[in-house]
């Protein structure tokens, strides 16, 4: 089945800076990745996805790129503010599997 | 609005008895998802169902049972045989390709 690693575990970052995150899969045939931030005590909210037909994509003060033949992918953060502090959770799933394969998460730290 | 809700937020239990954890979705989807949250383990899949009156174990099933009687419901019972209980229990459905987590129920055995 598919393996998906995030790295940092944790990254700390001064206010206004930028934070990347980092995903590997290993399944070429995976087709979707998304996104999800999970503030303390809350349930993941999906904040941004891409699909394998996509090289990146754009929301506001988030993105995220796809380097299908590395086979990762990335969380871009820009302009950090203290409400950015989460844990944030990559996923990768491919073509007729319902189940998402989550990584292990990576705790942000945004520092005023 | 439509949504996914877990009740209660937080639930106290003694060692030895069971319990079940609520999980009600009006998104129509037909797949849930039973997860477990531990301190640094990120999310390890309990127990998932496709479609009604059908259910699969996840990666950490042992200890733990579900149903899925309706397309809206999917109880997870946490019962006596399961050894380290206290967690953060996240129920989630999918329609497709992303899932809509719930806001998590906390169980404490004690």
């Amino acid at each position: 089945g598919e393996n998906v690693e995030q790295h940092p575990s944790t990254l700390s970052v001064q206010e206004g800076d930028s934070a990347v995150i980092k995903c590997t899969y290993s399944d070429s045939a995976s087709n979707y990745f998304p996104w999800y931030k999970q503030e303390l005590g809350k349930g993941p909210q999906l904040i941004i996805d891409i699909r394998s037909n996509v090289g990146e994509k754009k929301d506001q003060r988030i993105a995220v790129t796809l380097n299908k033949t590395a086979k990762h992918f990335s969380l871009h953060i820009t302009e950090t503010q203290p409400e950015d502090s989460a844990v944030y959770f990559c996923a990768a799933k491919y073509y007729g599997n319902n189940r998402l394969a989550f990584g292990k998460g990576n705790q942000v730290v945004v520092i005023p | 609005d439509g949504g996914i809700t877990q009740s209660p937020k937080y639930l106290f239990r003694k060692e030895g008895q069971n319990v079940t954890l609520s999980c009600e979705q009006n998104l129509n989807h037909d797949a849930m998802y039973w997860y477990r949250q531990d301190p640094g383990q990120g999310l390890r899949l309990i127990y998932y169902s496709q479609i009604v009156n059908d259910f699969q174990k996840g990666d950490i099933a042992e200890g733990y049972s579900v149903s899925r009687e309706k397309k809206e419901s999917f109880p997870l019972t946490v019962t006596s045989a399961q050894k380290n209980p206290t967690a953060f229990y996240l129920c989630a459905s999918s329609t497709g390709d992303g899932y809509t987590f719930g806001s998590g129920t906390r169980l404490t055995v004690v």
